[in-house]
This record gives structure tokens, sequence and C-alpha cells, in this order.
């Protein structure tokens, strides 16, 4: 079975430092991984995704993320935080067996304080 | 702005209400999702349509009846709710190949009363 598991509720880090949120896996093959972000009263928006290939991926506004298969994680990374990025971030795997199935994480409330 | 949109993006109801829900996606896509994203849980998966056709429904009570008469419209009709079906409704679209992400709408905010 897939599942994601987000293992922080809250990560808390001051404008300017680098920021990582936490993301680990379980899935049977190679893992479909993907990243979204959730701005207050508004839907998922898609931040970068792993297919294959490159194990560091670059996305959108500045984020990038690790895939590191033998710890089975998918940790979101940005090099400076900003205050605009204090978000509710979703890490998702897509099931392999069925595209049509993405498995999400249960969040991370992101708060970056000037 | 992603190409999915949603009507209404709040709505109250008391639980003898009949009401439905909309989104429309203007991206091409051939699958329709329904979410249901309450606080703290990570999000439900209701409904799977592709190519127009139902190909997953993950349990959900009957009081909540997908509808998908055509690739671009996906409808969830509402009957005798309960308090407990109060969260945010969430739309989304993708192509079907495993590399595709999904596009999500704003949401409806459901409140039963």
């Amino acid at each position: 079975a897939q599942s994601v598991a987000q293992p922080e509720d809250q990560v808390n880090v001051a404008e300017g430092n680098p920021l990582t949120v936490k993301c680990t896996y379980s899935v049977s093959g190679n893992p479909y991984l993907f990243w979204y972000v959730q701005y207050p009263n508004r839907g998922l928006q898609f931040l970068l995704k792993y297919i294959t290939g490159d194990n560091l991926v670059k996305g959108s506004y500045g984020f990038e993320a690790e895939f590191n298969k033998s710890q089975t994680s998918f940790h979101l990374k940005k090099p400076s935080a900003l205050v605009s990025d204090s978000a509710l971030y979703f890490c998702a795997v897509r099931a392999i067996d069925n595209f049509n199935k993405f498995y999400f994480g249960s969040g991370t409330k992101l708060n970056v304080k000037p | 702005e992603t190409g999915v949109t949603q009507t209404p993006r709040h709505l109250v109801m008391g639980m003898t209400n009949k009401k439905s829900l909309k989104c429309e996606q203007h991206l091409g896509h051939n699958a329709m999702y329904w979410y249901k994203q309450s606080a703290k849980k990570p999000l439900e998966l209701m409904f799977v349509y592709s190519l127009e056709e139902r190909v997953e429904n993950n349990s959900v009570p009957s009081r909540f009846s997908p509808e998908c008469p055509n690739s671009s419209h996906l409808f969830l009709h509402l009957h005798t709710l309960q308090p407990e079906d109060s969260a945010l409704y969430l739309c989304a679209s993708s192509q079907e190949t495993h590399q595709e992400t999904q596009y999500f709408g704003p949401g409806t905010r459901l409140l039963v009363l």
C-alpha cells in the first residue's frame, strides 16, 4: 500500500533562514512524488514533482526537494525563507497501480517570522 | 489561477437541504476528482472520473452523489448531510498519465447546520 507521512504539524523559521519540510513515503516500486502548497482560503497549488532522474528537483517560488531512495524521503527545502512562504504544505505520492490515486500527507504548516 | 473553478465558494446548508457543488476545468484534462479536506486530516479522495466514467469511489456515503456530464464539468450533489460533513471540498483535474500532476480549484467551504 502507498502512503505518505509528514512528521511535523508545524515548522517555524525566521525570514532569511533555510527551511525544510519533511516527508517520508511508503510505496512499492518507483515512487511518483509531489509537493503542493495551500494558502488560506485557496486550493492546493502544485510546487514540484519527482518522477525519475536527478534526485534534486527544482520547483516554483525557489523551492526544491531532494529524493532520497535509501531513506524513503522527499523533503522540501528552500535556501532563504520569505514571510510570504507561510502556508500549508502537502506531500503526495501517486499510486503505481492506479494513476488516478494520489495519497496525501496530513500537511505541515510553515510559519516564517519577520 | 490554476484553470479549475469551483462554485459556490462558500455554502451553508441545513441537514434537510439539497444543494450542488460545481467544478469546471479549462485545461483539456480527461480526469476529475473530488476531495474532502477536514482540519488536521489528510485529504480524502472521494470520487474519480476518468473520461467521464466513475473509476473510483472511496466508500463515500450515498448522501454525496457525483455527476460528470462531460470532461470539463463535475458536480457533487448533496442531500441530507450531517454536521460532520462540514469541510472544504476540493475539485481537481489532471491528464491521466503517471507524469502529470493534479490541478486544484479553490474549494467550496461547506458548513452543515
